[in-house]
């Protein structure tokens, strides 16, 4: 099966600073990369996307950066705040269906 | 516009018994997409629908069946229910195949 990882389970932040999420995916086809964040109790909730004809793509506050050369792929949160603080996924899409496959998910914790 | 809704979110169930969720998609959005999400696990895709046809299944048994409506609406059954069915589970519709996913808050199912 493809696999999609997240190099950190968990990273703590000052309110302010920037984050970065890192992902590395398997699938050399993959074409499609979604971020997702997800609160306590709550489903995923879309946070930015990037095709694989892009290397970059920017959102409020959060960019989103593909190297397809080495399968990476990170998230950037300018300005990080206490309302970040969640359980961010990374996952892709190789084949153009909507089976996505998601990375095991990074603990963002901000701390005030 | 309203988002994915999903019904019921939570419920309790008996090993041995059957269960039934629903999935209204996003107004428009003609894909729907269900997902199991367990902390041992993570997110993994149960199967697809779009135009209520099954265009793709992830690697379940066979207890786990769903079908789509007319009006895009779904529903996942999950037959002979067992300890490990414990999860969350997830609906995500899109427009069609291929495009962003948005997921609904999800279906907090424990088998006792």
């Amino acid at each position: 099966g493809e696999s999609v990882g997240l190099h950190l389970p968990t990273l703590s932040v000052q309110e302010g600073d920037n984050s970065i999420i890192n992902c590395a995916y398997s699938n050399s086809a993959s074409d499609y990369f979604i971020w997702y964040k997800q609160e306590s109790g709550k489903g995923p909730q879309f946070i930015i996307d990037i095709r694989s004809n892009m290397d970059k793509r920017q959102g409020q506050r959060v960019t989103v950066l593909l190297n397809k050369t080495v399968k990476h792929l990170s998230l950037q949160i300018a300005a990080t705040q206490p309302g970040d603080s969640a359980v961010y996924f990374c996952a892709e899409n190789p084949y153009n269906f909507n089976k996505f496959y998601f990375g095991s998910g990074t603990k963002l914790n901000v701390k005030p | 516009k309203a988002g994915v809704t999903q019904t019921p979110r939570y419920l309790i169930k008996t090993r041995g018994q059957q269960v039934t969720l629903s999935c209204s998609p996003i107004s428009g959005h003609r894909s729907v997409s269900w997902y199991q999400q367990t902390p041992g696990q993570g997110l993994q895709f149960l199967f697809e629908y779009f135009s209520e046809t099954q265009r793709n299944k992830g690697n379940f048994p066979g207890r786990f069946s769903g079908r789509q409506f007319s009006n895009s609406r779904s529903e996942m059954n999950v037959s002979t229910l067992e300890l490990g069915d414990s999860a969350l589970y997830l609906c995500a519709s899109s427009s069609d195949p291929g495009n962003t996913i948005y997921f609904g808050e999800g279906s907090w199912l424990t088998v006792v």
